[in-house]
């Protein structure tokens, strides 16, 4: 199994630009989580999916979208990226009322 | 939400145990301890929690107080591969909010 996959691994953009960060899961998990983490931070909750079919906002979700596409896949997209985006970007998942979360290896961004 | 308070940083000789201390004097009756590490650059893992009892598992023991309002994890053999930042949250659902952790330098 590989867990929580998240791509890519590293990506630069330009202030306006738009793109998505794709996560999946193989554990068959109910739930999904987007974070961020800021230099010398602690993550912060973008955005999170109890179940397929649902999305709700987190702690900062201003300036992102989700979208839950099937049970295995969370995507976080910034349509106008801007430099205060720049950030690790770490997707979770979970079992349904579990308390352990799964993180993925984190997306690197940056916004110039 | 309760606010957690840990100090930032705590050496711990390799092979003794490290006692990473917590704080969270305003917790409520429906809000679990949690403890998750984060390797460096790496995505943060889970430890253990706990609602009252002290907990174990094959990581680590977690002690909480009779009074709840702190809490203690214990890695009882500390490695080198140990040396991480350790975050204590304290949250009544699974949405959780990291603080900025005790970064834990184990010494050989």
């Amino acid at each position: 199994n590989a867990g929580v996959t998240q791509t890519p691994k590293f990506q630069v953009l330009k202030t306006g630009q738009s793109m998505t960060l794709q996560c999946a899961q193989d554990m068959n998990h109910n739930s999904m989580y987007w974070y961020r983490q800021d230099p010398g931070m602690g993550l912060r909750l973008i955005y999170y999916s109890a179940s397929e079919g649902t999305t709700d906002k987190g702690e900062v979700p201003n300036g992102y979208n989700v979208s839950r596409l099937n049970k295995r896949e969370f995507s976080l997209r910034l349509e106008s990226a801007a430099p205060s985006q720049t950030s690790v970007y770490f997707c979770a998942s979970s079992e349904w009322g579990a308390r352990e979360q799964y993180f993925g290896p984190g997306t690197r961004l940056t916004v110039t | 939400d309760a606010k957690t308070t840990q100090p930032p940083s705590m050496d711990c000789a390799e092979g003794r145990a490290a006692n990473l201390p917590c704080n969270h004097s305003t917790i409520s009756g429906n809000e679990y301890v949690y403890w998750y590490r984060q390797i460096h650059s790496q995505g943060p893992q889970y430890i253990i929690h706990g609602l009252k009892n002290n907990e174990t598992n094959e990581m680590a023991s977690l002690i909480i107080t009779e009074d709840r309002k702190s809490s203690t994890l214990i890695l009882p053999h500390a490695t080198l591969r140990d040396t991480a930042v350790y975050y204590c949250i304290v949250r009544a659902t699974n949405k959780l909010i990291f603080g900025t952790g005790t970064l834990l330098a184990v010494q050989p």
